[in-house]
């Protein structure tokens, strides 16, 4: 089975300041296709879980700007690049090149 | 407006069934696929199962932790997903959202349900 793990498993982070989670995957996401098969989604507090970004880097509706997704093949990233305080929650990625699984979540809070 | 629903969790017994639903609107369900995600109190998420699209075969795919005893189906005519969960364990009580997918290009719909709880427990 293909297993994601996510560093940091926790965040903590001032307003305005940058923030980057980690995800390595055992085994390499990137399809024939060209596509990483690689998601981010937040869970805020008390909520379901919301997309963020699909296939690696591509930033799903309604996502602000200040969101972007990198990486290829068992190295991924997502970034905050101005973390602001409605951005408090669990981050996780979620491999989606074999049977789905997703990472441990990493929790940001602001400081 | 567009939105899935859960519904049927409850309190089980171990080693009994239950059957989830999840039902949408304002969305052409036929053309999503539909996922199973779950929750442990105070722990993260969890992929239980999906079925594709009729489209692409209706296929299902299982998490080691439920295969067998989880199975996932779907009834376009009435928008609606099931989850069937049989030999319910302890370790299964968990929120259980579901989730609709539908990408085309470089577009993508993504809905969640606001999850319902199962409790296993004798």
């Amino acid at each position: 089975d293909t297993v994601v793990t996510q560093s940091p498993l926790s965040l903590s982070v001032t307003p305005g300041e940058p923030a980057s989670i980690s995800c390595r995957s055992s085994e390499s996401l990137l399809h024939a296709n060209g596509y990483n098969y690689l998601d981010w989604y937040l869970q805020k507090p008390g909520q379901s879980p919301q997309l963020l970004i699909y296939l690696g880097s591509n930033r799903a509706p309604g996502v602000p700007d200040r969101f972007s997704g990198s990486g290829s093949g068992t190295e991924f990233t997502l970034k905050i690049s101005r973390v602001e305080a409605e951005d408090v929650g669990v981050y996780y990625c979620m491999q989606a090149r074999q049977t789905r699984a997703f990472g441990q979540g990493t929790k940001v809070e602001i400081k | 407006e567009v939105q899935l629903v859960e519904s049927g969790g409850g309190l089980v017994q171990p080693g009994r069934s239950l059957r989830l639903s999840c039902t949408a609107s304002g969305l052409h369900f036929g053309d999503y696929a539909m996922t199973w995600v779950r929750q442990a109190p105070g722990k993260g998420l969890e992929w239980v199962g999906f079925i594709r699209a009729a489209a692409y075969g209706a296929t299902t795919d299982y998490a080691a932790s439920v295969k067998g005893r989880f199975s996932i189906s779907r009834d376009d005519s009435k928008s609606i997903a099931y989850l069937q969960a049989d030999s319910l364990k302890t370790e299964d009580t968990a929120v259980y959202y579901c989730n609709g997918r539908l990408v085309r290009g470089n577009d993508v719909s993504d809905i969640w349900g606001q999850g319902t709880m199962v409790v296993v427990s004798s």
